[in-house]
């Protein structure tokens, strides 16, 4: 079984200032690792994901996460921050080779605000 | 471009009702999801589809039940709504196909159960 554990249920920050949005999973195998942003009322929409290679992915928005298997995290980060990214943030793991069974475990979100 | 559907953004049932959740989406993707919101518990998954007429349960099927008879179309049903039901209810898509294994996400619907 795999689990996702996003440590900050909330987290402010002031607009231009850096944010790093932290999840940490759990796996007995490999795992693909997924960014997802929810707008207020909207869906989810991919911000990035990891499935191989280099280590540090570059997403949508400016955004970017960094794969650590040793300290099995994939920490979520922006260097300046808007307004407009206000929103919920959930990371979440899919494990390695179960194709068509494979699915997708949610942390329970961190919610970004900014303020001017 | 991409696109999940779902029949409603806001619906208010009574307890008892049978209530019916539509997703529709138009990227032929064989595997589609029916996961709840709520505050706090992220997204937990309810049930899941890997092709037509095939269904698995998720982490929190009680109560719950689904129909997928086309390919595009996933339906989410509540037999006998109860108030414990009341959430947001997101309907995603995905191709098992290469190696993107991410998901696509309708709108959401929100529901509540008076």
């Amino acid at each position: 079984a795999q689990s996702v554990t996003q440590l900050d249920s909330q987290v402010p920050v002031f607009e231009e200032a850096p944010v790093e949005l932290r999840c940490n999973y759990s796996s007995s195998v490999s795992v693909y690792l997924f960014w997802y942003v929810q707008y207020p009322n909207q869906g989810l929409q991919l911000l990035l994901k990891y499935l191989s290679g280099s280590t540090l992915v570059k997403g949508i928005n400016g955004f970017e996460a960094e794969f650590n298997k040793s300290q099995t995290s994939f920490h979520l980060r922006k260097p300046s921050v808007h307004i407009s990214d206000t929103a919920e943030y959930f990371c979440a793991v899919s494990d390695l080779g179960a194709g068509t069974a494979s699915k997708l475990t949610f942390g329970t979100g961190t919610r970004l605000q900014v303020t001017l | 471009d991409v696109k999940v559907t779902q029949s409603s953004r806001y619906l208010v049932k009574r307890t008892g009702e049978k209530v019916f959740l539509e997703c529709v989406q138009d990227m032929d993707h064989e595997n589609m999801f029916w996961y709840r919101q709520d505050p706090g518990l992220g997204l937990r998954l309810i049930y899941f589809s890997y092709d037509v007429k095939m269904k698995e349960k998720g982490d929190i099927p009680e109560g719950y039940s689904v129909s997928r008879e086309k390919k595009e179309r996933f339906s989410l049903i509540l037999e006998s709504a109860s108030t414990n039901q009341t959430s947001m209810y997101l309907c995603a898509s995905r191709s098992p196909q290469g190696t993107a294994y991410e998901q696509y996400f309708g709108p959401g619907t929100r529901l509540t159960v008076t």
